[in-house]
């Protein structure tokens, strides 16, 4: 069974501070990783992606994978309010659209 | 905007009775999902389909079956609701992306709400 794991939180995090997600994955055969937010109430959305090694910059998120010790992280610069939410790991199953999901990490930025 | 919408948006039942969750696209896509989303479990797979009339089980089947006669729409049933299956059912296409690597996001619905007494 291969599974994606992450802590749930709540992870308390100063406006303006960095936020620190880290999701770890059983399948060393996964090859893509992608990072989804989920507000309250909301469906989920995508954030980004990444399937390289190395880190991978999209505005304040930085996605970073590393495949040798099987952990892909998110991080947050400059956190602001509307980050509060859920953040969701996943990885591909073995086709399009079956996505193994971590349980997610809840985000909680305070003034 | 993905143009996914699903119905009920709120639902509550009694155990034992039937329930069918619709999920309506209008942009053609072929690749459809269910999903279920529990606290502690995230999202777990239910069923998916390729096209009409092309279903196969995800990682939670059990108690669950889908019907797909029209590219549209993706229909959830549960023959005989548990309250095992209270929970947030979300629908999602999918767009492969070009590749070998999947970079193919999931657009989802705004989800639907079940209770069972």
């Amino acid at each position: 069974q291969k599974e994606v794991e992450q802590n749930s939180g709540p992870l308390s995090v100063p406006e303006g501070a960095i936020a620190s997600l880290n999701c770890t994955y059983s399948d060393r055969g996964s090859q893509s990783f992608f990072w989804y937010r989920q507000y309250s109430g909301k469906s989920p959305e995508l954030i980004m992606f990444i399937y390289s090694n190395g880190d991978k910059e999209d505005g304040r998120f930085t996605a970073q994978l590393n495949k040798a010790s099987q952990y892909v992280s998110l991080l947050i610069r400059d956190s602001q309010p509307s980050d509060s939410a859920t953040y969701l790991c996943a990885s591909p199953s073995d086709s399009w659209g079956k996505f193994q999901f971590g349980a997610g990490t809840q985000v909680v930025v305070t003034p | 905007d993905a143009g996914i919408t699903q119905s009920p948006r709120h639902k509550v039942t009694e155990t034992g009775t039937p329930v069918t969750l619709r999920c309506h696209q209008t942009e053609n896509h072929r690749y459809m999902y269910w999903y279920r989303q529990d606290p502690g479990h995230g999202l777990r797979l239910i069923h998916y389909s390729y096209g009409v009339k092309d279903t196969d089980k995800g990682e939670v089947s059990d108690g669950y079956s889908v019907s797909r006669s029209k590219t549209e729409d993706f229909l959830l049933t549960l023959e005989s609701a548990t309250s095992s299956q209270t929970s947030v059912y979300f629908c999602a296409i999918s767009e492969p992306s070009d590749g070998q690597v999947n970079t193919g996001e999931l657009f989802f619905g705004e989800g639907s709400r079940l209770t069972v007494l």
